[in-house]
């Protein structure tokens, strides 16, 4: 059981936005402050899409976007493209220093 | 661009150490505006942070594994290390290097990845 709980999959036409939350279920990840993203294709390298609960790297489309409320944080996926359909992981940072995952989300971009 | 390259067997008995290392092409390995992580995937699983190394050699792991490995850093060879003691099937996994940044969170970047199979 992750610390970090997120909806198994979501799905979304083309062109449309979605929006994936990933909720602390315990104190474990403090005041999760430090939640990245990470977008997975099979077969490819996890790709840093968000960081630091809003920020974006250098070449990431700014059609991501993440945002926090309470203990749930999210990731919004606006003007869905084909190429979006992939794995999504959220990861925070704990109160032990350590890093956790959740459990991911499948993107279906119908 | 940096780029990280994991190396090592892809095939170890259980009940043996499990070896990898992560070679690191540029000198961001000698500065201490990093730290140095390990992450695997087991086959239809998800992600699971293994634990981490700076260049002073502090190290943090999963508690969950804490008992069984171990991490090096070595700024001549540029090379980051795992090891993994007595290995089991559930060890089966491609495990990444990643970097993550001392000043902002986010592993970025990661590794090609390598599989390792734990089989008799």
């Amino acid at each position: 059981q992750s610390a970090l709980s997120q909806p198994a999959s979501v799905s979304g036409s083309p062109g449309q936005s979605i929006t994936i939350s990933c909720t602390a279920t315990s104190n474990y990840v403090g005041r999760y402050d430090s939640v990245s993203w990470y977008q997975h294709h099979p077969g490819e390298v996890p790709r840093l899409i968000i960081y630091d609960v809003i920020d974006r790297p250098s070449g990431i489309s700014n059609r991501f976007s993440g945002s926090k409320s309470g203990n749930t944080a999210s990731l919004t996926i606006s003007g869905l493209q084909t190429e979006d359909e992939a794995n999504y992981y959220c990861s925070a940072f704990t109160t032990d220093s350590t890093w956790v995952f959740g459990a991911g989300t499948k993107l279906t971009v119908l | 661009q940096v780029l990280l390259q994991e190396s090592g067997p892809g095939l170890v008995k259980p009940s043996q150490t499990l070896s990898l290392t992560c070679t690191v092409s540029d000198n961001s390995i000698l500065s201490g505006d990093y730290y140095w992580n390990w992450i695997r995937q087991p086959a239809g699983g998800g992600l699971e942070w293994i634990g981490r190394i700076y260049l002073d050699r502090r190290t943090t792991s999963n508690p969950s594994l804490q008992s069984r490995v171990t991490f090096s850093l070595d700024t001549i060879k540029k090379q980051i290390s795992l090891r993994v003691t007595s290995v089991t099937a559930a060890d089966t996994a491609i495990y990444y290097c990643a970097r993550e940044s001392y000043f902002s969170g986010g592993f970025d970047p990661w590794g090609q990845g390598t599989l390792v199979t734990v089989s008799s």
